[in-house]
């Protein structure tokens, strides 16, 4: 099973700044996507991360709010931009190949004031 | 793309007695399901999963059932603890991103 680092687990950011979450696995996977998960709600998913080329994005996500890199197959990032209150929730990184269990990170959990 | 329900959205039951969630799927490619199990402040964690070549399968006091006529697939948990209480997500996939339930808060009461 594969390990999922994610960092920072918890930050608090001034309205209009931005916030870049890492994702880090212990072995190389084929997929890794990025979801938010808002209080007491599922998982809405962000985007696939793409390893050498653009994420492809969800709808109603877009990659100028939330940009995404892939530079190999363990490490991915997601940045939040231009924060607003209603971007305070819990982001998960997760992980796997296909057809098989999706590993999760810790989460960061993003307060914005 | 795929969409995922999932019922009830809470449940309570008594220690010992036994929990079913249920949920169904619309896209008909899907072939991989699995069901995970979040506690307050911590990650999903995988407690079991199921393919569509097979139609039930079964993990100690876990069970899913997977209908692919119906689309539906159902957690069964038998002989419940307190320490089941938690929120449980199905998800189901053709084979790339998951798609997510909306989730059931289970508490089992001692």
């Amino acid at each position: 099973s594969a390990v999922i680092s994610q960092k920072p687990s918890r930050d608090i950011c001034q309205r209009g700044t931005s916030l870049t979450i890492q994702c880090q696995v212990d072995s190389q996977v084929t997929m890794m996507f990025w979801y938010r998960q808002q209080p007491g709600q599922s998982l809405t998913l962000i985007a696939t991360a793409n390893q050498g080329s653009e994420a492809t994005y969800e709808s109603g996500f877009v990659i100028d709010k939330f940009p995404i890199s892939r530079p190999n197959l363990t490490f991915s990032t997601l940045t939040v931009s231009n924060l607003s209150p209603e971007d305070s929730s819990i982001y998960l990184c997760s992980a796997g190949d296909r057809n098989t269990e999706a590993f999760f990170g810790q989460g960061t959990r993003l307060t914005v004031v | 793309g795929e969409n995922v329900e999932q019922h009830p959205s809470t449940l309570s039951v008594q220690e010992g007695d036994s929990a079913v969630i249920k949920c169904t799927y619309s896209d008909s490619a899907s072939n991989y399901f699995p069901w995970y199990k979040q506690e307050l402040g911590k990650r999903p964690q995988l407690i079991i999963d199921i393919r569509s070549n097979v139609g039930e399968k079964k993990d100690q006091r876990i069970a899913v059932t997977l209908n692919k006529t119906a689309k539906h697939f159902s957690l069964h948990i038998t002989e419940t603890q307190p320490e089941d209480s938690a929120v449980y997500f199905c998800a189901a996939t053709p084979g790339r991103q998951l798609t997510f339930g909306s989730g059931t808060q289970l508490t089992v009461l001692p």
